[in-house]
Protein backbone atom coordinates (compact mmCIF):
# COMPACT_ATOMS: atom_id res chain seq x y z
CA UNK A 1 0.00 0.00 0.00
CA UNK A 2 0.90 3.71 -0.41
CA UNK A 3 3.48 4.79 2.45
CA UNK A 4 4.19 7.99 3.80
CA UNK A 5 8.39 8.66 4.85
CA UNK A 6 7.94 11.01 7.94
CA UNK A 7 11.17 12.71 9.33
CA UNK A 8 12.65 13.43 11.71
CA UNK A 9 11.62 10.90 13.75
CA UNK A 10 12.40 13.24 16.76
CA UNK A 11 14.00 15.98 17.32
CA UNK A 12 15.18 18.20 20.68
CA UNK A 13 15.52 21.46 20.76
CA UNK A 14 16.23 24.52 22.63
CA UNK A 15 12.83 26.88 23.57
CA UNK A 16 12.91 29.90 21.44
CA UNK A 17 14.19 27.79 18.16
CA UNK A 18 12.69 26.89 14.94
CA UNK A 19 11.63 24.04 13.98
CA UNK A 20 10.67 22.24 10.89
CA UNK A 21 9.54 18.61 9.91
CA UNK A 22 8.45 16.92 6.69
CA UNK A 23 6.80 14.18 4.93
CA UNK A 24 7.38 12.50 1.61
CA UNK A 25 5.27 9.82 -0.87
CA UNK A 26 6.21 8.43 -3.86
CA UNK A 27 2.50 8.96 -4.80
CA UNK A 28 0.85 11.94 -5.59
CA UNK A 29 -2.09 13.30 -2.83
CA UNK A 30 -5.25 15.00 -2.91
CA UNK A 31 -5.33 16.61 0.50
CA UNK A 32 -2.09 16.63 3.49
CA UNK A 33 -3.37 17.45 6.83
CA UNK A 34 -1.06 17.76 9.98
CA UNK A 35 -1.87 16.82 13.51
CA UNK A 36 -0.37 17.16 17.09
CA UNK A 37 -0.77 14.39 19.51
CA UNK A 38 -0.02 14.92 23.29
CA UNK A 39 0.20 11.52 25.41
CA UNK A 40 -2.72 9.67 26.85
CA UNK A 41 -4.57 12.03 23.92
CA UNK A 42 -6.54 12.08 20.51
CA UNK A 43 -4.74 13.62 17.19
CA UNK A 44 -5.42 17.27 17.43
CA UNK A 45 -5.67 18.82 13.60
CA UNK A 46 -3.01 21.57 13.11
CA UNK A 47 -3.52 22.99 9.43
CA UNK A 48 -5.25 21.17 6.20
CA UNK A 49 -3.97 21.88 2.66
CA UNK A 50 -5.91 20.59 -0.38
CA UNK A 51 -3.60 22.65 -3.35
CA UNK A 52 -0.69 21.84 -4.71
CA UNK A 53 1.74 25.03 -3.50
CA UNK A 54 -1.15 25.62 -1.07
CA UNK A 55 1.07 27.96 1.56
CA UNK A 56 -0.95 28.02 4.75
CA UNK A 57 -0.34 29.49 8.71
CA UNK A 58 -1.87 28.81 11.56
CA UNK A 59 -0.21 30.96 14.50
CA UNK A 60 3.28 29.72 14.93
CA UNK A 61 2.80 27.43 12.29
CA UNK A 62 2.85 27.01 8.71
CA UNK A 63 2.62 23.99 6.04
CA UNK A 64 3.16 24.03 2.55
CA UNK A 65 1.61 21.47 -0.10
CA UNK A 66 4.34 20.31 -2.43
CA UNK A 67 4.11 21.66 -5.85
CA UNK A 68 5.17 18.11 -6.72
CA UNK A 69 1.69 16.77 -4.45
CA UNK A 70 4.53 14.58 -3.24
CA UNK A 71 5.30 16.39 -0.35
CA UNK A 72 4.51 18.60 2.93
CA UNK A 73 6.11 20.43 5.16
CA UNK A 74 5.79 21.80 8.69
CA UNK A 75 7.89 24.63 10.76
CA UNK A 76 7.17 25.92 13.95
CA UNK A 77 8.67 29.09 15.27
CA UNK A 78 9.82 30.42 18.47
CA UNK A 79 9.16 26.88 20.20
CA UNK A 80 7.62 26.78 23.44
CA UNK A 81 7.19 24.49 25.90
CA UNK A 82 3.57 23.69 25.21
CA UNK A 83 4.81 22.39 21.80
CA UNK A 84 6.04 19.58 22.82
CA UNK A 85 4.25 16.11 21.60
CA UNK A 86 3.83 13.98 18.50
CA UNK A 87 3.12 15.46 14.74
CA UNK A 88 1.89 13.60 12.14
CA UNK A 89 1.21 13.62 8.56
CA UNK A 90 -1.57 12.19 7.13
CA UNK A 91 -2.40 12.44 3.27
CA UNK A 92 -5.29 11.15 1.04
CA UNK A 93 -5.10 9.59 -2.08
CA UNK A 94 -6.74 10.11 -5.47
CA UNK A 95 -9.40 7.68 -6.17
CA UNK A 96 -13.36 7.58 -6.66
CA UNK A 97 -14.49 6.80 -2.88
CA UNK A 98 -11.02 7.30 -1.29
CA UNK A 99 -11.95 7.78 2.80
CA UNK A 100 -8.79 6.24 3.96
CA UNK A 101 -5.93 8.63 4.66
CA UNK A 102 -2.20 7.29 5.37
CA UNK A 103 -0.52 8.29 8.12
CA UNK A 104 3.13 9.32 8.66
CA UNK A 105 4.75 7.53 12.26
CA UNK A 106 4.95 10.54 13.63
CA UNK A 107 7.37 13.21 14.79
CA UNK A 108 8.17 13.59 18.25
CA UNK A 109 9.32 16.92 19.60
CA UNK A 110 10.70 17.75 23.19
CA UNK A 111 11.57 21.45 24.06
CA UNK A 112 13.84 21.98 26.33
CA UNK A 113 13.08 25.41 28.02
CA UNK B 1 -20.00 21.38 22.82
CA UNK B 2 -19.45 19.78 19.50
CA UNK B 3 -17.32 17.07 19.51
CA UNK B 4 -16.45 13.21 19.48
CA UNK B 5 -16.08 11.71 22.90
CA UNK B 6 -15.11 8.01 23.14
CA UNK B 7 -15.49 5.97 26.34
CA UNK B 8 -14.32 4.55 28.38
CA UNK B 9 -11.33 6.24 28.75
CA UNK B 10 -9.33 2.64 29.68
CA UNK B 11 -10.12 -0.57 29.41
CA UNK B 12 -9.34 -4.03 30.44
CA UNK B 13 -10.31 -7.52 28.72
CA UNK B 14 -9.70 -10.81 29.97
CA UNK B 15 -8.59 -13.07 27.34
CA UNK B 16 -11.44 -14.70 25.38
CA UNK B 17 -13.68 -11.82 26.18
CA UNK B 18 -15.35 -9.21 23.73
CA UNK B 19 -15.20 -5.67 24.61
CA UNK B 20 -16.71 -2.85 23.18
CA UNK B 21 -15.56 0.12 22.31
CA UNK B 22 -18.11 3.37 22.49
CA UNK B 23 -17.75 6.75 20.28
CA UNK B 24 -20.83 9.33 19.57
CA UNK B 25 -20.23 12.40 17.81
CA UNK B 26 -22.49 15.62 17.76
CA UNK B 27 -21.10 16.87 14.81
CA UNK B 28 -23.64 15.80 12.12
CA UNK B 29 -20.61 14.02 10.53
CA UNK B 30 -21.86 11.65 8.19
CA UNK B 31 -18.68 9.36 8.17
CA UNK B 32 -16.88 7.76 11.18
CA UNK B 33 -13.91 5.85 11.67
CA UNK B 34 -11.99 3.41 13.88
CA UNK B 35 -8.03 3.29 13.99
CA UNK B 36 -5.21 1.69 16.33
CA UNK B 37 -2.62 2.91 17.47
CA UNK B 38 0.58 1.35 18.79
CA UNK B 39 3.63 2.31 20.06
CA UNK B 40 5.97 4.43 17.55
CA UNK B 41 3.42 3.62 14.58
CA UNK B 42 1.02 5.61 12.60
CA UNK B 43 -2.82 5.01 12.65
CA UNK B 44 -3.96 2.14 10.76
CA UNK B 45 -7.84 1.54 9.94
CA UNK B 46 -9.73 -0.93 11.56
CA UNK B 47 -13.44 0.19 9.71
CA UNK B 48 -15.09 3.34 8.23
CA UNK B 49 -18.51 3.90 7.85
CA UNK B 50 -19.96 6.73 5.23
CA UNK B 51 -23.68 6.49 6.15
CA UNK B 52 -25.81 4.31 8.67
CA UNK B 53 -26.28 0.79 8.15
CA UNK B 54 -23.34 0.71 6.30
CA UNK B 55 -19.55 0.16 6.53
CA UNK B 56 -16.01 -1.28 4.91
CA UNK B 57 -13.12 -3.03 6.45
CA UNK B 58 -10.17 -0.92 6.31
CA UNK B 59 -6.34 -2.16 6.72
CA UNK B 60 -6.59 -4.42 10.20
CA UNK B 61 -10.30 -5.54 10.13
CA UNK B 62 -9.93 -8.94 11.29
CA UNK B 63 -10.69 -9.43 14.91
CA UNK B 64 -12.87 -6.72 15.09
CA UNK B 65 -16.85 -5.91 14.21
CA UNK B 66 -18.46 -2.66 14.02
CA UNK B 67 -22.31 -1.46 13.71
CA UNK B 68 -23.75 2.39 12.71
CA UNK B 69 -27.99 1.82 13.39
CA UNK B 70 -27.44 5.89 14.27
CA UNK B 71 -25.41 8.80 12.55
CA UNK B 72 -24.59 10.08 15.85
CA UNK B 73 -22.69 6.62 17.00
CA UNK B 74 -20.31 4.02 15.90
CA UNK B 75 -19.36 1.00 18.29
CA UNK B 76 -16.04 -0.90 18.16
CA UNK B 77 -15.93 -4.48 19.38
CA UNK B 78 -13.36 -6.40 19.88
CA UNK B 79 -13.43 -9.69 19.54
CA UNK B 80 -11.32 -12.78 21.04
CA UNK B 81 -10.49 -13.42 17.59
CA UNK B 82 -8.59 -10.74 17.46
CA UNK B 83 -4.95 -11.77 19.51
CA UNK B 84 -3.34 -9.17 20.47
CA UNK B 85 -5.53 -6.47 20.98
CA UNK B 86 -3.67 -4.27 23.56
CA UNK B 87 -3.28 -0.71 21.52
CA UNK B 88 -5.03 2.82 21.34
CA UNK B 89 -8.10 3.33 19.48
CA UNK B 90 -8.94 6.19 17.80
CA UNK B 91 -12.48 7.35 16.59
CA UNK B 92 -12.54 9.80 14.04
CA UNK B 93 -15.65 11.21 11.65
CA UNK B 94 -15.67 14.06 8.79
CA UNK B 95 -17.93 15.50 6.47
CA UNK B 96 -18.76 13.34 3.43
CA UNK B 97 -17.17 15.46 0.38
CA UNK B 98 -17.94 11.76 -1.43
CA UNK B 99 -14.55 10.71 -0.49
CA UNK B 100 -12.53 13.98 -1.47
CA UNK B 101 -10.66 16.22 0.96
CA UNK B 102 -11.52 14.29 3.96
CA UNK B 103 -10.54 16.29 7.07
CA UNK B 104 -11.15 13.83 9.98
CA UNK B 105 -11.35 15.08 13.43
CA UNK B 106 -10.35 12.44 16.20
CA UNK B 107 -11.77 11.89 19.86
CA UNK B 108 -9.40 11.21 22.60
CA UNK B 109 -9.11 7.97 22.54
CA UNK B 110 -9.71 4.38 24.46
CA UNK B 111 -6.42 2.54 25.83
CA UNK B 112 -7.68 -1.12 26.06
CA UNK B 113 -5.52 -3.78 28.10
CA UNK B 114 -5.24 -7.63 28.09
CA UNK B 115 -5.09 -8.69 31.25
Amino acid sequence: GQQLNQSPQSMFIQEGEDVSMNCTSSSIFNTWLWYKQEPGEGPVLLIALYKAGELTSNGRLTAQFGITRKDSFLNISASIPSDVGIYFCAGQFPGAGSYQLTFGKGTKLSVIP
Amino acid sequence: DGGITQSPKYLFRKEGQNVTLSCEQNLNHDAMYWYRQDPGQGLRLIYYSQIVNDFQKGDIAEGYSVSREKKESFPLTVTSAQKNPTAFYLCASSIDRGGYQETQYFGPGTRLLVL
